[in-house]
Parts: structure tokens; C-alpha cells; sequence
């Protein structure tokens, strides 16, 4: 079955310092590639996605680019700021091969903590 | 306004109450999800509609009955509530089922307590 791996958190770092929040997968196919923020108290947003191998997803300064080769979609930002502080989850959501196969798999979530 | 809107956002309630949780979304989206988020954080997909059927069941207590009366609400009743169901529940929703690349839309969540 489709599974999602990422690193282990709480990830801590000074303001303006470099992310990279690694993402590993497993599926069969050619499954699109998402990550999602969750800030303090409230729901997930998507923080950006890609859909086939080599895309490159990108929002809010944060890249991530699919890499099949590696099955690896790592999360990255130049320059983190303290309003990044949030919870962190890579999500891949593979090819249909039978009902319910289009459904989200989540990794266990990644915790930012950014201090000034 | 809300794209995906949750009621209530806080549910404290005795263990072997029946309680129900309301999802609506205004984005004209054909399938609605609940996922569950335990104290870890994981997020595992609990059940699925598409225009008012359902489409994926995951292993979940037949306790939690999903309820779609239209395809912009998707509510979750849940019977005999135990200990363990204590948790933050997710109500997201999409254009498509059965699309790969699709992006889920996701509610502010329903925090419950059960004492």
C-alpha cells in the first residue's frame, strides 16, 4: 500500500535559517505529492503540490520538487521566519486501483518551531 | 466566507454520550472526507463521499455513521462515544474522487473530549 515517511520533529530553528524537512514515499504508480501546514489551532492548508516526477512546487518561499528517482520530496526554505512555526505534513495520494484508492496518505507530521 | 466550515469547533462530552459533528462546504465539490487527527498529530482518512455516497470506509467502529444529505454536507454521528475517540476530526472536501492530483480543502477542525 501507499505510505509516507518523514522526518521526526520537533525541528527548532533561529529566525533566517535554513528548512528542510525530508519526505520519502511508497506507492505503486504515479502518485501526485503534496504538502500541507497546520499553524496553531487551526485546520490544514495546502501549502503546495506536485504531479509528476521532476515538478517543482512552490508557495510562500517554500519549494519542493518530486523526485522519483528517490521517491523523495523534500520540503525546503531559504530564510524561515517565526510565523512559520506550524506542524508540517508531506501527503501523497496515488494512482486509482480500486475504490478508495484516490484518498490522501499523510506522514506523521513534522513540528516547526521558529525563534527570533 | 469558509470554503469548508466545521460545528463546533470544541465538543466535551461523557463517555457513552451519542454525539454529531456538521460539515458543510461552499466550494461546489463533488467528494467530502472526515479524517481523524490523534494526539500525535497522525491524520488517517476515515470515510469518504461522492455525491452523497460513500466511497471509502476505512476501518472505523460502526459506532461513527457518516451522513451526507447533499453533497455540500457531510456530517459525523458518533454513538456510544469511548475514551479513545478523543480526538480532532477534519471534514475536507474536493473537486474529484477519482483524481490523483485533485487538492483537498480542509475544515478548521472539531476538537473532542470525552471524560
Amino acid at each position: 500500500g501507499n505510505s509516507v515517511t518523514q522526518m521526526e520533529g520537533p525541528v527548532t530553528l533561529s529566525e533566517e535559517a535554513f528548512l528542510t524537512i525530508n519526505c520519502t514515499y511508497t506507492a505503486t504508480g504515479y502518485p501526485s505529492l503534496f504538502w500541507y501546514v497546520q499553524y496553531p489551532g487551526e485546520g490544514l492548508q495546502l501549502l503546495l503540490k506536485a504531479t509528476k516526477a521532476d515538478d517543482k512546487g512552490s508557495n510562500k518561499g517554500f519549494e519542493a520538487t518530486y523526485r522519483k528517482e528517490t521517491t523523495s520530496f523534500h520540503l525546503e526554505k531559504g530564510s524561515v521566519q517565526v510565523s512559520d512555526s506550524a506542524v508540517y505534513f508531506c501527503a501523497l495520494r496515488g494512482a486509482y486501483s480500486g475504490a478508495g484508492s484516490y484518498q490522501l496518505t499523510f506522514g506523521k507530521g513534522t513540528k516547526l518551531s521558529v525563534i527570533p | 466566507d469558509t470554503a469548508v466550515s466545521q460545528t463546533p469547533k470544541y465538543l466535551v462530552t461523557q463517555m457513552g454520550n451519542d454525539k454529531s459533528i456538521k460539515c458543510e462546504q461552499n466550494l461546489g465539490h463533488d467528494t467530502m472526507y472526515w479524517y481523524k487527527q490523534d494526539s500525535k498529530k497522525f491524520l488517517k482518512i476515515m470515510f469518504s463521499y461522492n455525491n452523497k455516497e460513500l466511497i471509502i470506509n476505512e476501518t472505523v467502529p460502526n459506532r461513527f455513521s457518516p451522513k451526507s444529505p447533499d453533497k455540500a454536507h457531510l456530517n459525523l454521528h458518533i454513538n456510544s462515544l469511548e475514551l479513545g475517540d478523543s480526538a480532532v476530526y477534519f471534514c475536507a472536501s474536493s473537486q474529484f474522487s477519482a483524481s490523483s492530483t485533485d487538492t483537498q480543502y480542509f475544515g478548521p477542525g472539531t476538537r473532542l473530549t470525552v471524560l
